[in-house]
């Protein structure tokens, strides 16, 4: 079946810093791939997407690449911000999980002024 | 404005006693998704329903029942034989079965004791 494995957290940085948060899965088939952010007490924000291998997905200054070669689809940002912090979460729909998407386990990132 | 509304936010409940927990959307979609988050966990499939007056079992269906009667309404039901009930609950839904592209509720905090 569909997995999602993100980094383990929590990820601490100061302003400005530029984040790295590492996402791989397994799949059959051709995935689509998400990035959903959670701020404190709230649901769950669609943040950037790929549907095909190499297509870049862009919000806010987030970046992820669908890389099929490595099964990666690793969120970055140049500069974060302390309204950053939140809880991001990778996730892939398709495959064997038709209409569902799979989630990873989140990582924590909180940023500090 | 258009959106997904749970409620209510926080809910408490003594143990051995249903609890019924509101999903309504005012988006025109067809499939909405229930999801249960435990601290450190990724989210995980407890029911979906494609259309109206039908459902399939998530990955963690025992212990919940659902119903869809209406399509803005997805209520959850968790009953007194699911185990470890406390936890995060998030509605969403997505335009159709085929739209991988979810958008979700503010949630709902349940605290069985």
């Amino acid at each position: 079946g569909n997995s999602v494995t993100q980094m383990e957290g929590p990820v601490t940085l100061s302003e400005e810093a530029f984040l790295t948060i590492n996402c791989t899965y397994t799949a059959t088939g051709y995935p689509s791939l998400f990035w959903y952010v959670q701020y404190p007490g709230e649901g769950l924000q669609l943040l950037l997407k790929a549907t095909k291998a190499d297509d870049k997905g862009s919000n806010k200054g987030f970046e992820a690449t669908y890389r099929k070669e490595t099964t990666s689809f690793h969120l970055e940002k140049g500069s974060v911000q302390v309204s950053d912090s939140a809880v991001y979460f990778c996730a892939l729909a398709g495959g064997t999980s038709y209409g569902k998407l799979t989630f990873g386990q989140g990582t924590i990132l909180t940023v500090h002024p | 404005d258009g959106g997904i509304t749970q409620s209510p936010k926080y809910l408490f409940r003594k143990e051995g006693q249903n609890v019924t927990l509101s999903c309504e959307q005012n988006l025109n979609h067809d499939a909405m998704y229930w999801y249960r988050q435990d601290p450190g966990q990724g989210l995980r499939l407890i029911y979906y329903s494609q259309i109206v007056n039908d459902f399939q079992k998530g990955d963690i269906a025992e212990g919940y029942s659902v119903s869809r009667e209406k399509k803005e309404s997805f209520p959850l039901t968790v009953t007194s034989a699911q185990k470890n009930p406390t936890a995060f609950y998030l509605c969403a839904s997505s335009m159709s079965g085929l739209s991988y592209e979810q958008y979700f509720g503010p949630g709902t905090r349940l605290t069985v004791t």
